[in-house]
């Protein structure tokens, strides 16, 4: 099993501030890494597929990059809607793993 | 638009067998991986497995010897029993379509609002 990580566990960030999230995996998946953004009470909702392709609909603040093990999710200028959990997947190998997810908190 | 909802009960006993139905509306139930996640309270995200249109299976090792997906693709659904639960499978159940295949990517791209399944006596 490919075991996700992610850091920092929670992130505090002022509005219109960059936010910059990691993640990495315990062997190479490639480039098959998708990020999750999950709101309280909401099921998760996709924002990056293929690490740096954005799902339809995703603003442009939303950037993915990395490829093997070390990825990063990168949100340009924090919105307040921004606010939740990200959490990034795997779907190179079985099981599909997620992160433990990063907490991005108004400062 | 593609949605999926889930139901089932909202308790179960330790020891007996948890079982949630998710009904796919807005596209049909053919191809995809048809999947169950779940998340425990405050924790992180679990990929339990998915069935496929043609009835293969793929589980969880984590899960697999209590793990049991079905489809009935008259109904548009698909179904999830996990057996002798105990309390460590209080999470709330997502179910989720994995796609998106013509992009070259494997995909969750559309999911269930989720539900929460607690087990207690």
């Amino acid at each position: 099993e490919i075991v996700m990580t992610q850091s920092p566990a929670t992130l505090s960030v002022s509005p219109g501030e960059r936010a910059t999230l990691s993640c990495r995996a315990s062997q190479s998946v490639s480039s098959n890494l998708a990020w999750y953004q999950q709101k309280p009470g909401q099921a998760p909702r996709l924002l990056i597929y293929g690490a740096s392709t954005r799902a339809t609909g995703i603003p442009a603040r939303f950037s993915g990059s990395g490829s093997g093990t070390e990825f990063t999710l990168t949100i340009s200028s924090l919105q307040s809607e921004d606010f939740a959990v990200y959490y990034c997947q795997q779907y190179n190998n079985w099981p599909r793993t997620f992160g433990p997810g990063t907490k991005v908190d108004i400062k | 638009q593609v949605q999926l909802q889930e139901s089932g009960p909202g308790l179960v006993k330790p020891s007996e067998t948890l079982s949630l139905t998710c009904t796919v509306s807005g596209g049909s139930i053919s191809s995809y991986y048809w999947t169950w996640i779940r998340q425990p309270p405050g924790k992180g995200l679990e990929w339990i497995g998915y069935i496929y249109y043609g009835g293969s299976t793929n589980y969880n090792p984590s899960l697999k010897s209590r793990v049991t997906i079905s489809l009935d693709t008259s109904k548009n659904q698909f179904s999830l029993k996990l057996s002798s639960v105990t309390a460590a499978d209080t999470a709330v159940y997502y179910c989720a379509r994995e796609g998106g295949w013509s992009s070259g990517h494997s995909l969750f791209d559309y999911w269930g609002q989720g539900t929460l399944v607690t087990v207690s006596s």
